[in-house]
């Protein structure tokens, strides 16, 4: 099955600084990569997602970037901010496999003022 | 209001006694799923449903057990709790077998098994 890898496990960055969070997968079938962003004591909630026929979303002060030959996407936070601070969540979805989406283990990132 | 919705949010029970977590959502959604969070091992799927009377088992299923009788709700039932299952339960729908689509979450339930 699909195995999702995420880095780092913890980020901390300075208000106005960008934040990087990277993700590899193992399945060359998957083609939908969502990012949710959880805040502490909260359900976790949709930010961002590309599909695999497009290479970079942005929304905002957020990106996301996918480099299918390499099997990788990074999300991407520009001019942070105290309320980015959260954990955020990378995940894939396989095609045919309906909605079933594979999560990584989470990025706790910090914004310090 | 559009949402997914979860009873109950918290939950402290006893090894052995069965219990069961109540999953509702009003957006007419086809798929539905449920996830354990623990920590460093982000969200693991236990169970989803495509369909009413559809249901297959995810990456963790051991020790629990759903239904899908109505297409809005779905049960997840754990007939002997075991302390390896305190966590924190996430139900989550999606729109269409056609997907993948956006997954709504519900608020979760913290259950405590002692």
């Amino acid at each position: 099955g699909e195995n999702v890898e995420q880095h780092p496990s913890t980020l901390s960055v300075q208000e106005g600084d960008s934040a990087v969070i990277k993700c590899t997968y193992s399945d060359s079938a998957s083609n939908y990569f969502p990012w949710y962003k959880q805040e502490l004591g909260k359900r976790p909630q949709l930010i961002i997602d590309i599909r695999s026929n497009v290479g970079e979303k942005k929304d905002q002060r957020i990106a996301v970037t996918l480099n299918k030959t390499a099997k990788h996407f990074s999300l991407h936070i520009t001019e942070t901010q105290p309320e980015d601070s959260a954990v955020y969540f990378c995940a894939a979805s396989m095609a045919g496999g309906g909605n079933k989406l594979t999560f990584g283990t989470g990025t706790q990132l910090k914004v310090e003022l | 209001e559009a949402q997914v919705t979860q009873n109950p949010r918290y939950l402290i029970t006893v090894t052995g006694k069965k219990l069961t977590v109540t999953c509702s959502q009003n957006m007419n959604h086809e798929y539905m799923s449920w996830y354990r969070q623990d920590p460093g091992l982000g969200l693991r799927q236990i169970y989803y449903s495509m369909n009413v009377e559809v249901t297959d088992k995810g990456d963790v299923p051991e020790g629990y057990k759903v239904s899908r009788k109505e297409k809005r709700n779905f049960p997840l039932i754990l007939e002997s709790p075991s302390p390896n299952q305190t966590s924190l339960y996430f139900c989550a729908s999606s729109l269409g077998l056609a997907g993948p689509y956006e997954q709504y979450f519900g608020p979760g339930t913290r259950l405590t098994v002692t």
